[in-house]
Formats: structure tokens, C-alpha cells, sequence
């Protein structure tokens, strides 16, 4: 059974960086079936998806936050992390960390979802 | 980019059954994927590819897509089934974006 842990900060001053960690466990982060990705979710709103990664580091990102973020991944330790830089108050979001899964189409679900973490914007 | 439209609340008496739209430009041409999230909680995958049923999902759920809508089914509702429910897909028009509805909020009556 895939489990997924989101770790980082919980507060974060405007105008820094927002760094993210997903430890995933019960399944290898390297497998080529997969994609691993992240999603936020402001409090009271919806969900937004930030952005992706495979097995082999090639990444794609909401066209809303491309230029903020950065995803990575680090096999050694099965984990992928999430940089959003010049964060504001309208980052304040519960953030996710998502397990990607597809049949050989190309079209992917979330299939396995960390339990989520707040992370908080403010001074 | 690609917009998907719910309606932001469905009221149903327990047994009865439930129905959610997702409106999307020609989404029948898409696969729709569905997620339920009660309070607190994280998204939980109920429906893949338009109609499939992940495992320990109960049968009372079901999805179809056609058109300009797909619909998430719940059959015989349960107090347990009230949560914010989610359609999603995959921006074919972009490489490897994915978009989610806007949530529509099931109330038990």
C-alpha cells in the first residue's frame, strides 16, 4: 500500500520560499508508470494542481505558476520535493502531494494523496 | 486553459440518488475523473476513465460522459456519502496539465 507524507514549514513570510518535501513509501518513486505530482488548496476553495514530475525528472507546471515553482525529485530517498519562490498571502493553502497513474494513454488520475499540509503565508 | 464547471451544491434524502455534472467544452471527448473530500480530509479517487471504479469503492457510485457533461452517480445515498466532490482531467490541449473542477458539495438531507 502507497503511503504519502508531506513535510516542510508550516508558516512562511511573504516574498520567500516555500519548500516541500513528499516521502513516499510502499512503492518505488522510480517506476516509469508513474508521475508524482502536487495540489493545493486554498482554505474554503478548491483544488488547483501546481505541477509534476517523473522518473526521469521531467517536470511540467500549471501555466498560472510556472515561473514560482520548481519540482524535484530524489530517487536515493524516494522522495520528490516542491519550491514555490515570492510567495504571498494568496499562497496560504493546504498543499498535497499526489501519486500520478495512467493505462498507456498518456492520461493521468490521482490515484494516492498525502494527508495534506498547511502552510501559512504571513509575517 | 480548459474549464470545467460544477454546480456548487446537490441536496438528496438518504436512498435516493445523487447526481453531479462537470461541464466542459466536448469533455465526452475526454476521460473525467472523479474525487470525493470530506471535511478535513484528503481527496479520495471514486471514479477513473469516465466509469471505472478504483477497488473498495462501493458499486453505488458510478460515472458516464458524453457531450458536454459528465455525471458522477451515486445510487442509494448514505449520511457517509456527503463531502465535496471533484471532476478532473487532463488538458490534452497541453502537455501533461490537468485541471479540476470547481467542487460541488453533496448535502444529506
Amino acid at each position: 500500500q502507497v503511503q504519502m507524507q508531506e513535510s516542510g514549514p508550516g508558516l512562511v513570510k511573504p516574498s520567500e520560499t516555500l519548500s516541500l518535501t513528499c516521502t513516499v513509501s510502499g512503492g518505488s518513486i522510480s517506476r516509469r508508470s508513474y508521475h508524482w505530482g502536487w495540489i493545493r488548496q486554498p482554505p474554503g476553495k478548491g483544488l488547483e494542481w501546481i505541477g509534476s514530475i517523473n522518473y526521469s525528472g521531467s517536470t511540467y507546471y500549471n501555466p498560472s505558476l510556472k515561473s514560482r515553482v520548481t519540482i524535484s525529485v530524489d530517487t536515493s530517498k524516494n522522495q520528490f520535493s516542491l519550491k514555490l519562490t515570492s510567495v504571498t498571502a494568496a499562497d496560504t493553502a493546504v498543499f498535497y502531494c499526489a501519486r500520478l497513474n495512467s493505462d498507456d494513454s498518456g492520461d493521468f488520475f490521482f490515484d494516492y494523496w498525502g494527508q495534506g499540509t498547511l502552510v501559512t503565508v504571513s509575517s | 486553459s480548459y474549464v470545467l464547471t460544477q454546480p456548487p451544491s446537490v441536496s438528496v434524502a438518504p436512498g435516493k440518488t445523487a447526481r453531479i455534472t462537470c461541464g466542459g467544452n466536448n469533455i465526452g471527448g475526454q476521460s473525467v475523473h472523479w474525487y470525493q473530500q470530506k471535511p478535513g480530509q484528503a481527496p479520495v479517487l471514486v471514479i477513473y476513465y469516465d466509469s471505472d471504479r478504483p477497488s473498495g469503492i462501493p458499486e453505488r457510485f458510478s460515472g458516464s460522459n458524453s457531450g458536454n457533461t459528465a455525471t458522477l452517480t451515486i445510487s442509494r445515498v448514505e449520511a457517509g456519502d456527503e463531502a465535496d466532490y471533484y471532476c478532473q482531467v487532463w488538458d490534452s490541449s497541453s502537455d501533461h496539465h490537468y485541471v479540476f473542477g470547481t467542487g460541488t458539495k453533496v448535502t444529506v438531507l
